[in-house]
């Protein structure tokens, strides 16, 4: 089946540092890659997105490449801000599955000042 | 309304009793799911529906059953509550009919069973 694998945290970096977050993943076919930002007290929200090999998402900062022969996804940001303290999910859509995602255990960041 | 609202908040509920969780939404989604939230296993399904009038199983359907007798609402019954479905609870939805079009998630609500 379906499955991902990310980076545990937590993961505490000073702002302006450079942040990296792990992320891959096991599927039959070609899933769709997703990175979700949950801030506190809220629900997800997508981040950024990838459906092909090769494709780079990216959003506020953030980018994520879709390596299909590493098969991975990683997070990485150049300078991360207080406000990017979240919990970051990695996700694959199925689509053979009904776009059902999977997710991963996530990741909580803290940026310190 | 604007996206997706759930409802309640967060509940206390005492093991044994019934309890339904709500979801609505009012982007004319075709597709909604029901994950479930726990520290350290990230987000599971629990059913999902990709029309109305369809439901189907996720990960973790036991203990839980869903209805959709329209397109905005879909709600989560957990027929009888144990201590094991203290979580933190997400409804979502997506426009069917494309490919690889995202989920929305609603702000979710946090169950206590004792």
């Amino acid at each position: 089946g379906n499955s991902v694998t990310q980076m545990e945290g937590p993961v505490t970096l000073s702002e302006e540092a450079f942040l990296t977050i792990n992320c891959t993943y096991t599927a039959t076919g070609y899933p769709s890659l997703f990175w979700y930002v949950q801030y506190p007290g809220e629900g997800l929200q997508l981040l950024l997105k990838a459906t092909k090999a090769d494709d780079k998402g990216s959003n506020k900062g953030f980018e994520a490449t879709y390596r299909k022969e590493t098969t991975s996804f990683h997070l990485e940001k150049g300078s991360v801000q207080v406000s990017d303290s979240a919990v970051y999910f990695c996700a694959l859509s199925d689509p053979f599955g009904n776009e059902k995602l999977t997710f991963g255990t996530g990741t909580r960041l803290t940026i310190i000042p | 309304i604007a996206g997706i609202t759930q409802a309640p908040t967060s509940q206390i509920l005492a093991a044994g009793r019934r309890m339904t969780l709500r979801c609505t939404q009012d982007m004319r989604h075709n597709a909604m799911y029901w994950y479930r939230q726990d520290l350290g296993l990230g987000l599971r399904l629990i059913h999902y529906s990709n029309t109305a009038g369809t439901t189907g199983k996720g990960e973790v359907p036991d203990g839980y059953s869903v209805s959709r007798a329209n397109t905005d609402d879909f709600p989560l019954t957990l027929a009888s509550a144990v201590p094991s479905q203290t979580s933190v609870y997400f409804c979502a939805s997506r426009r069917a009919g494309g490919s690889y079009n995202e989920q929305f998630f609603g702000p979710g609500t946090r169950l206590t069973v004792l």
